[in-house]
């Protein structure tokens, strides 16, 4: 496979479920992310992890709880969501985290919460 | 903070018609620009950049050009096609961001034939 991708596709759990969202990139890039997309509001980054370590948590609830072990690989863990949270969650990933980095994006996992 | 603000959708055009999508951003220092682009059921993918001021960024025949003295990065395109609807979106980052990207609120295109 090549690019970015992201499994599952679609997701559907209760409040008190735990899960995971998985990305994995093809790109041998050094950066990745998660950002948030729901109806209506713009994109959100969520999370930044540059060579594996966390540069920026954009203020997320701790019931979202990242996770990058090794450059190829990010996972988004969730427990006691809330309805609200129902959402497209995108990953991406860019050569280095610099702000002319080009940023590929995964399909997404759609999220909802019931 | 740094923002961008695009213009409110959706936009319906018919086929080979000129397309605008207006973007004007507020960043503090000398961010880069992006349009990107989502079809239904996909993730965003890069449409075009520039990196300073006076560049154009150009690709499928889609063009902006990086206007520091209006901080507008408008998107143009000159006949558009069925196969261009989609949601677009305009972003910028910054080096004092740690490279991650700010996001309008994205503008939906709909071309009729």
């Amino acid at each position: 496979e090549t690019g970015v991708t992201q499994t599952p596709r679609h997701l559907v759990m209760g409040m008190t479920n735990k899960k995971s969202l998985k990305c994995e990139q093809h790109l041998g890039h050094n950066a990745m992310y998660w950002y948030k997309q729901s109806a209506k509001k713009p994109l959100e980054l969520m999370f930044v992890y540059s060579l594996e370590e966390r540069v920026e948590n954009n203020s997320v609830p701790s019931r979202f709880s990242p996770e990058c072990p090794n450059s190829s690989h990010l996972f988004l863990h969730l427990h006691t969501l809330q309805p609200e949270d129902s959402a497209l969650y995108l990953c991406a990933s860019s050569p280095s985290g610099g702000d002319t980095d080009t940023q590929y994006f995964g399909p997404g996992t759609r999220l909802t919460v019931l | 903070g740094d923002s961008v603000t695009q213009m409110e959708g959706p936009v319906t055009l018919s086929e080979e018609a000129f397309l605008t999508i207006n973007c004007t951003y507020t960043a503090t220092g000398y961010p880069s620009l992006f349009w990107y682009v989502q079809y239904p059921g996909e993730g965003l993918q890069l449409l075009l950049k520039a990196t300073k001021a006076d560049d154009k960024g150009s690709n499928k025949g889609f063009e902006a050009t990086y206007r520091k003295e209006t901080t507008s990065f408008h998107l143009e395109k000159g006949s558009v096609q069925v196969s261009d609807s989609a949601v677009y979106f305009c972003a910028l980052s910054t080096s004092s961001n740690t490279g991650k990207l700010i996001f309008g609120q994205g503008t939906t295109l709909q071309v009729k034939p």
